[in-house]
């Protein structure tokens, strides 16, 4: 099964408020990253935080990461329009040849 | 620079037909990925070369996949003969060092009739 699980799948907002997802993993792991992707598109890279880090920003990403939990959280403020896109958890596992694997992915919305 | 390059960037063809997607990694990057994307199975690690070497192909679907790397600035996924199930979006990304921030290409969406 998949290494990163994220919830909630889907999420709707008004514009203005903040959007929390969650990650869960199963192993160890060296960073944890997340990514964006608009319909249709690639994916893009938003933020890398390592496993000594437990919360790191980037304009309006917060994130965190418990790795006793082995869970990790994405926080966007004041939300936009423009953030409306599926959001994924990557964990690089570096117990199997480094492979790395995408999570299930919530999809955000934002009303204007 | 101009990013992580796929062609073609959709692909319809019949079953048992031959399809080569090719991706061109950003300069200078040393670890290239290969992921297959669909509504069910989501977004699936299927091979990653490491300085032009394949490390891990054990996301490789089955025998009719397969992938090449000559050389720094080139890869090719190859999938002979397609099968319907097959469809799917074809991802391509390229990252220095295999455990870093990965850049994507566009992607290439496969129909398979």
């Amino acid at each position: 099964s998949q290494q990163g699980e994220e919830d909630p799948q889907a999420l709707s907002i008004q514009e203005g408020e903040n959007a929390t997802m969650n990650c869960s993993y199963k192993t160890s792991i060296n960073n944890l990253q997340w990514y964006r992707q608009n319909s249709g598109r690639g994916l893009v890279h938003l933020i890398l935080i390592r496993s000594n880090e437990r919360e790191k920003h980037s304009g309006r990403l917060r994130v965190t990461l418990d790795t006793s939990k082995k869970s990790s959280s994405l926080l966007i403020t004041a939300s936009r329009a423009a953030d409306t896109a599926s959001y994924f958890c990557a964990t690089p596992m570096v117990t199997t040849g480094n492979q790395f694997y995408f999570g299930t992915g919530t999809s955000l919305t934002v009303i204007p | 620079d101009a990013g992580v390059i796929q062609s073609p960037r959709h692909e319809v063809t019949e079953m048992g037909q031959e399809v080569t997607l090719r991706c061109k990694p950003i300069s200078g990057h040393n670890s290239l990925f290969w992921y297959r994307q669909t509504m069910m199975r989501g977004l699936e690690l299927l091979i990653y070369f490491n300085n032009n070497v394949p490390i891990d192909d054990s996301g490789m679907p089955e025998d009719r996949f397969s992938a090449k790397m000559p050389n720094a600035s080139f890869s090719t996924l190859k999938i002979q003969p397609s099968e319907p199930r097959d469809s799917a979006v074809y991802f391509c990304a390229s990252s220095l060092g295999s455990l870093t921030e990965q850049y994507f290409g566009p992607g290439t969406r496969l129909t398979v009739t």
